[in-house]
């Protein structure tokens, strides 16, 4: 069964500074997508970034990276120059591709406060 | 504004009450999914819509009832709630073809459904 684990329950950060939230994942399946996910007090989820299991490089979205060590199956992620703008509740998730990628399960979050 | 609407924002019911949710979607997106969120917790898939057509069903009571009129359409039927169906309940979209696995859902903003 797959497993996404999320340790961190909230983090601090000064603004202006980055930050790293960790997600290690475990799955059977060779052929899998890592996702994060911003979901802000308004309640809305906001895709950020991409990660596929056979991708040979790490994902980049503008002040957004994924940090990808599929051996230790960990796909951290990294917010650059953090703005106040950027405290919320991050998911890392993963979607099974095997099975048509239907099914995405998320770990349990980790909340960001940016500090001015 | 999000490209997937929910209606309505916010819902206050009775166990003896009927009630829909309703979410529509305008991206052309093939496959579209209910969400429920309970507060501090991770989204828990309940129900997705491959094509029009139920594909998976995480085993929800079946005092929720989905529905798929079009490509554009889902609903979530209430019939019966009990106060523990009190959540946030998410929509969300995406490309139902399999080449597009690497982009991200689109959520809308959700339902905040209490029972009373």
């Amino acid at each position: 069964a797959q497993k996404i684990t999320q340790t961190q329950p909230g983090m601090f950060v000064q603004e202006k500074e980055a930050v790293t939230l960790d997600c290690t994942y475990d799955t059977s399946d060779p052929s899998y997508g890592l996702f994060w996910y911003k979901q802000p007090s308004s309640g809305e989820m906001i895709f950020l970034i991409y990660q596929g299991s056979y991708d040979q490089q790490n994902a980049t979205e503008g002040r957004y990276s994924l940090n990808f060590q599929k051996a230790r199956k960990s796909a951290n992620l990294v917010i650059s120059a953090s703005q106040l703008g950027d405290s919320a509740m991050y998911f890392c998730a993963m979607r099974d591709l095997n099975t048509g990628g239907f099914k995405t399960i998320f770990g349990a979050g980790t909340r960001l406060f940016v500090k001015a | 504004d999000t490209e997937v609407t929910q209606t309505p924002k916010h819902l206050v019911m009775g166990m003896t009450n009927k009630k829909s949710l309703k979410c529509e979607q305008h991206m052309g997106h093939r496959a579209m999914y209910w969400y429920k969120q309970k507060a501090k917790k991770p989204p828990e898939l309940m129900f997705v819509y491959s094509y029009e057509k139920l594909s998976i069903n995480e085993s929800v009571p079946s005092r929720f009832s989905p529905e798929c009129p079009n490509s554009s359409l889902l609903n979530l039927h209430l019939h019966a709630l009990q106060p523990e169906d009190s959540a946030l309940y998410l929509c969300a979209s995406s490309q139902g073809d399999t080449g597009f696995k690497r982009h991200g859902y689109t959520f809308g903003s959700g339902t905040r459904l209490t029972v009373v």
